[in-house]
């Protein structure tokens, strides 16, 4: 089972709400992990967009806008990130990361289609 | 503005080495980890390792070590990613990424290159 799982696609209406979701392996407590995000769209390389791990503890990227935003659902040991007033340019491929004995480990992505 | 610009695209046959690059500019090279993430087509991120040119301290995942080499040459601000002996599952985007927080119990890629392309075929 892998560390990460994300759901392999996401569609959301323009204007609405989108919540992607990052289910850690159980064992592995969300709880205790920074989760980061990044965008990647075709032909470019990923962009980070932000880490949450608390209301405390999160920080954006810079010139990364606040329609994005993180959280963590404990009770499905899950990060989410959630894009509000979705637009256009807003579809993407999103991947969560964790830090993990010393290892950058990814989840398998989300292809989010906007339409 | 920081920056890592990668080597440009390349085409191998099977059985042939490569090295490809990453220049890193904008900030002090050698106080960051730049690691090396691959992509095979359509696929996710995979992270394969990382240097720290400071000491060339390097460290791999399991799935590639002994399959690639990891260096880099402070002095040019470069670090680079090196096959021996390609086979066509190499084909992919191959990303290096600067680390950011990775002396405080964490580590992320904050700023990535471009990518090199590396395409191998007979």
């Amino acid at each position: 089972q892998a560390v990460l799982t994300q759901p392999s696609s996401l569609s959301a209406s323009p204007g609405a709400s989108a919540s992607l979701t990052c289910t850690l392996r159980s064992g592995i407590n969300v709880g205790t992990y920074r989760i980061y995000w990044y965008q990647q769209k075709p032909g470019s390389p990923p962009q980070y967009l932000l880490r949450y791990t608390s209301d405390s503890d999160k920080q954006q990227g810079s010139g990364v806008t606040s329609r994005f935003s993180g959280s963590k659902d404990a009770s499905a040991n899950a990060g989410i990130l959630l894009i509000s007033g979705l637009q256009s340019e807003d579809e993407a491929d999103y991947y969560c990361m964790i830090w993990r004995s010393s290892a950058w480990v990814f989840g398998g992505g989300t292809k989010l289609t906007v339409l | 503005e920081v920056q890592l610009v990668q080597s440009g695209a390349e085409v191998k046959k099977p059985g042939e080495s490569l090295k490809i690059s990453c220049k890193g500019s904008g900030y002090s090279f050698t106080n960051y980890w730049i690691g090396w993430v691959r992509q095979l087509p359509g696929k996710g991120l995979e992270w394969m390792g990382f240097i720290y040119p400071g000491d060339s301290d390097t460290r791999y995942s399991p799935s590639f070590q002994g399959q690639v080499t990891i260096s880099a040459d402070k002095s040019i601000s470069t670090a680079y990613l090196q096959w021996s002996s390609l086979k066509a599952s190499d084909t992919a985007m191959y990303y290096c990424a600067r680390g950011r927080d990775c002396s405080g119990g964490t580590c992320y890629p904050e700023i990535w290159g471009q990518g090199t392309q590396l395409t191998v075929s007979s």
